[in-house]
């Protein structure tokens, strides 16, 4: 069975950095691109960035929003991506969830999600 | 960047009835637009990819259609679970991943 769990989430003031995990299992991590979401409060949706297989490049994207502060990385050996976020804002709060590719050759579609963990930015 | 537009916003309906929902590209995103179901609390479900594809264990109640800027979400008879917020997410531009707004399904 596929999973996902987030953590790291929790209160953090705004202009510090936090660092959330996606521990996997089920499947072989290193062979899929992975990605993270989040949703604030009560909104959608919003696509944070994604990172791709080494197979692929192992190259990154990121939303307008966040890049230059967050990053995405992956450790292939332990299974888990993780998305580093720098001067936070108070825009960035919400649920971030991670997700994983659809298909082996990239989709960019995500079937399978995380639980979400929540991060909250306030002073 | 695209933008997708989802509507209604909100749909009223009772179990039993057809849903229809609509996305609408800023641009052309080919087939490749996907449709996901989002109950309180919890995480997305994709339903849809590649504008009409099924995704495994979806049931056959739940159809898409569509190409190019219009796209269509059909639920033929409402189930009392699939009550929730749906988003269209599209990827035709590999580089930036966006979703519309959601349309709220709530029970009439």
């Amino acid at each position: 069975e596929v999973q996902l769990v987030e953590s790291g989430g929790g209160l953090v003031q705004p202009g510090r950095s936090l660092r959330l995990s996606c521990a996997t299992s089920g499947f072989t991590f290193g062979d899929y691109l992975m990605s993270w979401f989040r949703q604030a409060p009560g909104k959608g949706l919003e696509w944070v960035g994604f990172i791709r297989s080494k197979t692929s490049g192992g190259t990154s994207e990121y939303a307008t929003s966040v890049k230059g502060r967050f990053t995405i990385s992956r450790d292939d050996s332990k299974s888990i991506a993780y998305l580093q976020m720098n001067s936070l804002k108070i825009e960035d709060a919400g649920v971030y969830y991670c997700a994983r590719d659809l298909f082996v050759s990239t989709a960019y579609f995500f079937e399978n999600w995380g639980q979400g963990t929540l991060v909250t930015v306030s002073s | 960047e695209i933008v997708l537009t989802q509507s209604p916003a909100t749909l009223s309906l009772s179990p039993g009835e057809r849903a229809t929902l609509s996305c609408r590209a800023s641009q052309s995103v080919s087939i490749y637009l996907a449709w996901y179901q989002q109950k309180p609390g919890q995480a997305p479900r994709l339903l849809i990819y590649d504008a009409s594809t099924r995704a495994t264990g979806v049931p056959a109640r739940f159809s898409g259609s569509g190409s190019g800027t219009d796209f269509t979400l059909t639920i033929s008879s409402l189930e009392p679970e699939d009550f929730a917020v749906y988003y269209c997410q599209q990827r035709i531009n590999w580089r930036m991943i966006t979703f519309g707004p959601g349309t709220r399904v709530d029970i009439k």
